[in-house]
């Protein structure tokens, strides 16, 4: 069993479209998190939920629109794409929003739009 | 601001010999400390983490990091690389008084020669 499975794995498509991600964990977790990896490999945090509240939300444009209808899915709603927004979204769990706790990754959603 | 630096963005080992990937941070206090490893396609995977005590931590794989406070710096060793290994590597931070928000290093990329 996938423990934090996201879909598509990959999407192709035209700028100014909108798109959804969606993110599901098995694991009981009670937060999850969006990722965004550039180009050059860089990792960084997009938004976190923490049972179904938003607790992290960087400097990201208001395009991306987090949705978390319980606590075991996360999705990532993206409207009018750019070509900047092509990159890997990574889904992410952890038991509790402690900064001790590791947290478990999907395998991505390769985002390339044309 | 939080800041993790991997000074070498490429590492290049022959199989059976030794490995030490670096990783220093910038934070007034001790914080949180993982390693993941992350393969092609794939998401990133939990080898290690610190959070207090014993400065040496043994991970999967056969890793290990130590982490030294009066360097800043937790490094990834393993005394024999396998060709399996070869894989894209990040550190990652996490402040102690704050929501699991991980910093992640730009990452180090392995190549493993047979």
């Amino acid at each position: 069993d996938t423990a934090v499975s996201q879909t598509p794995k990959y999407l192709v498509t035209q700028m100014g479209n909108d798109k959804s991600i969606k993110c599901e964990q098995n694991l009981g977790h009670d937060t999850m998190y969006w990722y965004k990896q550039d180009s050059k490999k860089f990792l960084k945090i997009m938004f976190s939920y923490n049972n179904k509240e938003l607790i992290i939300n960087e400097t990201v444009p208001n395009r991306f629109s987090p949705k978390s209808p319980d606590k075991a899915h996360l999705n990532l709603h993206i409207n009018s794409l750019e070509l900047g927004d092509s990159a890997v979204y990574f889904c992410a769990s952890s038991p509790d929003r402690g900064g001790n706790q590791p947290q478990h990754f999907g395998d991505g959603t390769r985002l390339s739009i044309l | 601001a939080q800041s993790v630096t991997q000074p070498d963005i490429h590492i290049t080992v022959s199989e059976g010999a030794s490995l030490e990937l670096r990783c220093n941070y910038s934070y007034g206090a001790t914080p949180y400390l993982f390693w993941y490893v992350q393969s092609p396609g794939q998401g990133l995977q939990l080898l290690l983490k610190y959070f207090s005590g014993d400065t040496l931590v043994q991970g999967i794989k056969g890793f290990e990091a130590e982490f030294k406070r009066s360097q800043s710096s937790f490094n990834l060793r393993k005394p024999s690389v396998h060709w399996s290994d070869a894989a894209e590597y990040f550190c990652a931070v996490a402040r102690r008084n704050n929501f699991n928000k991980f910093y992640f290093g730009s990452g180090t990329k392995l190549n493993v020669k047979p």
